[in-house]
């Protein structure tokens, strides 16, 4: 089983509308979880961190963690054409390494 | 956050040969570590790079094939050493900020490495 698992994509969504992310995770100590976004051809930016069971929003992200279902989402409300990219979900344990999932591609069509 | 860069950039290499990589970030961080993404894939983590004493690797990653120095608390450099076509991938250093320590990890651009 691997580590961090995100829905496959990849994920066409209209312009306007939610896009939704989910991702789960089997190590049952993780304390930490993060939504990284990357655009073809550069690096993961760090868009939201959630460490709290419950909802954090940030703009028109929120990300959602559920800590006894091991699942943590994020979703992108009024979908705009630059949220086109992929989504990675990673995973802090007790250290500082992160585990990433495979990510998920989104594109927002206009 | 801290800023952080790297070079080169990008290159293009020949089989069997070396490339050393370098990351520099703007300020003191505790935490440095070096990922690789190969083409179409997500993140690994190749080593946690120490301060003062030898990096830390992952499962499946040695410190003959990739020797990394980290001689101060803002730099950091990874080598990629005797190449194949299967080393082609973006390298990328990342930090966690500060001193102190904390819970987010940012990257730097990345290097684009194709060997030939």
């Amino acid at each position: 089983q691997k580590e961090v698992e995100q829905n496959s994509g990849p994920l066409s969504v209209p312009e306007g509308a939610i896009a939704s992310l989910n991702c789960t995770y089997s190590d049952r100590v993780s304390q930490s979880f993060f939504w990284y976004r990357q655009y073809s051809g550069k690096s993961p930016e760090l868009i939201m961190s959630i460490y709290s069971n419950g909802d954090k929003e940030d703009g028109r992200f929120t990300a959602q963690l559920n800590k006894a279902s091991q699942y943590v989402s994020l979703l992108i409300r009024d979908s705009q054409p630059s949220d086109s990219a992929t989504y990675l979900c990673a995973v802090k344990t007790n250290d500082y390494k992160l585990s990433f999932g495979a990510g998920t591609t989104v594109t927002v069509r206009a | 956050s801290a800023v952080i860069s790297q070079k080169p950039s990008r290159d293009i290499c020949q089989r069997g040969t070396s490339l050393t990589i370098q990351c520099q970030v703007d300020s003191q961080v505790t935490m440095m570590f070096w990922y690789r993404q190969q083409p179409g894939q997500s993140l690994t983590l190749i080593a946690t790079a120490n301060q003062g004493s030898e990096a830390t690797y992952e499962s499946g990653f040695v410190i003959d094939k990739f020797p990394i120095s980290r001689p101060n608390l803002t730099f950091s450099t990874l080598t990629v050493s005797n190449m194949s076509p299967e080393d082609s991938s973006i390298y990328l250093c990342s930090v966690v900020s500060g001193l102190a320590g904390g819970n987010e990890q940012f990257f730097g651009p990345g290097t684009r490495l194709t060997v030939l």
